[in-house]
């Protein structure tokens, strides 16, 4: 199956400064079937990301998506207080779909 | 607009089979590419993806667990259903079904909550 895995853990960062969070999968994902979800206490994953750099429906454009084969990010620019979150990246290219560990935005 | 509801059991004991149904709208699972799919969460865990169903009936599982589910739908009934045999307490947490386009799970229910013990 194709693993990923997120970096960093946890990122500790004010409101207003810029998050860079990275997934990386153990083989290439196919047409960059790639997606990032948030995710809050509490609450059901929403969808960010897919195709590795499409904003879903009513996204802000200060969440941004990159990469390719192996290696991607999802930035986030200008954080809000209401972004502050765990943060998911998931391969849907090949069967397991599997998903990274997490990364945890949180509040410095 | 997509909507789905999971519904089931909060507790079960452990050996026991769990069948947790996804109640849906705003979707047909009769319509091209259109699939859904369950994915848990362990208390303070990642996601993990558990099973797919597509709409021609094309039926995906997670390796680890594949012995142990089974995953069908009621088109006239907009549901889906997955059963989980011989339950465990590591089996615990929150189970979510959601909304397939394609292979991208693009909306999701609230998620209900299952507690393995006796």
């Amino acid at each position: 199956e194709n693993v990923l895995t997120q970096s960093p853990g946890t990122l500790s960062l004010s409101p207003g400064a810029s998050a860079s969070l990275s997934c990386r999968a153990s083989q290439g994902v196919g047409n960059n079937y790639l997606a990032w979800y948030q995710q809050k206490p509490g609450q059901a994953p929403r969808l960010l990301i897919y195709n590795a750099s499409s904003r879903a429906t009513g996204i802000p454009d200060r969440f941004s998506g990159s990469g390719s084969g192996t290696d991607f990010t999802l930035t986030v620019s200008r954080l809000e207080p209401e972004d502050f979150a765990v943060y998911y990246c998931q391969q849907y290219a090949t069967s397991p779909w599997t998903f990274g560990q997490g990364t945890k935005v949180e509040l410095k | 607009q997509i909507t789905l509801k999971e519904s089931g059991p909060t507790l079960v004991k452990p050996t026991q089979t769990l069948t947790l149904t996804c109640t849906f709208s705003g979707f047909s699972l009769s319509t091209n590419a259109v699939g859904v799919g369950w994915i848990r969460q362990p208390p303070g865990k990642a996601l993990e993806w558990l099973a797919f169903i597509y709409w021609d009936d094309d039926k995906q599982y997670s390796p680890s667990l594949k012995s142990r589910l089974t995953i069908t739908k009621d088109t006239s009934k907009n549901q889906v259903v997955l059963t989980m045999t011989n339950m465990d307490p590591v089996d615990t947490g929150t189970y979510f079904c959601a909304h397939g386009s394609g292979w991208l799970m693009d909306v999701w229910g609230k998620g209900t909550t299952v507690t393995v013990s006796s």
